[in-house]
């Protein structure tokens, strides 16, 4: 597609229940980035993809976090017995390389606007 | 440790005037990227500049420009003659260029929320 895209854009769980986020990221990029923005706050960093692989997963906040790739496209985060802590907006963005040097901003998605309660 | 600081209250410009927002950031790696994003109350998260810690010139896109002060680790962003529009949350962010893979996430500032005055 055109834009990175995200799906659902809004999701409202209960307490305990699983939930999974996806991102379509630009067809051609490599890399895929899932950040999380808490009401009024920056952006923190969950996992980046190269590929199919992850290098770097350091933001996940917990084991209750988990995030995959396949095909070099559609990437799912998984949420696991959510807590209302993990409320919070879910973006996902693509580049087309990452580091090398170069001006390889990201292109965000709109976001899924978790809500638990 | 790579770190953005964004420190600004609420910033306030009357429409038609320049307005600077301030980042200062912090890095050990030579190699770096800086850029500038604006989040209006839609939540899209829109690019607006890079600037290459290796660049010789500041730089400009359209009315947004970077004075990017190396020596003093800052990267401000200008955005002149100031439009209605251009309320928004603006965020700071960096990249380290030298190394890749798990190096080559953006890292963000908190962000500074600008109100555009008629």
């Amino acid at each position: 597609g055109a834009g990175v895209s995200q799906s659902p854009s809004n999701k409202v769980t209960e307490k305990g229940k699983d939930v999974e986020l996806r991102c379509d990221p630009i067809s051609g990029h490599t890399a895929l980035y899932w950040y999380r923005q808490s009401l009024g706050q920056g952006l923190e960093f969950l996992i980046y993809f190269q590929g199919n692989s992850a290098p770097d997963k350091s933001g996940l906040p917990s084991d209750r976090f988990s995030a995959e790739r396949t095909g070099g496209s559609v990437s799912t985060l998984t949420i696991q017995r959510t807590q209302q802590e993990d409320s919070a907006v879910y973006l996902c963005a693509s580049s087309l390389a990452s580091g090398g040097g170069g001006n390889y901003g990201y292109t965000f998605g709109s976001g899924t606007r978790l809500t638990v309660v | 440790a790579q770190k953005i600081t964004q420190t600004q209250p609420g910033m306030f410009v009357q429409e038609k005037e320049a307005v600077t927002l301030d980042c200062t950031y912090d890095t050990s790696d030579p190699s770096y990227g800086l850029f500038w994003y604006k989040q209006p109350s839609s939540g899209e998260m829109i690019f607006l500049i890079y600037q290459g810690s290796y660049d010789q010139q500041n730089a400009t896109e359209g009315r947004y420009s970077l004075n990017f002060q190396k020596a003093r680790k800052s990267a401000n962003l200008v955005i002149s003659a100031s439009q209605l529009g251009d309320s928004a949350m603006y965020f700071c962010a960096m990249r380290e260029l030298i190394r890749t893979g798990a190096n080559s996430k953006l890292t963000f500032g908190k962000g500074i929320t600008l109100s555009v005055r008629p």
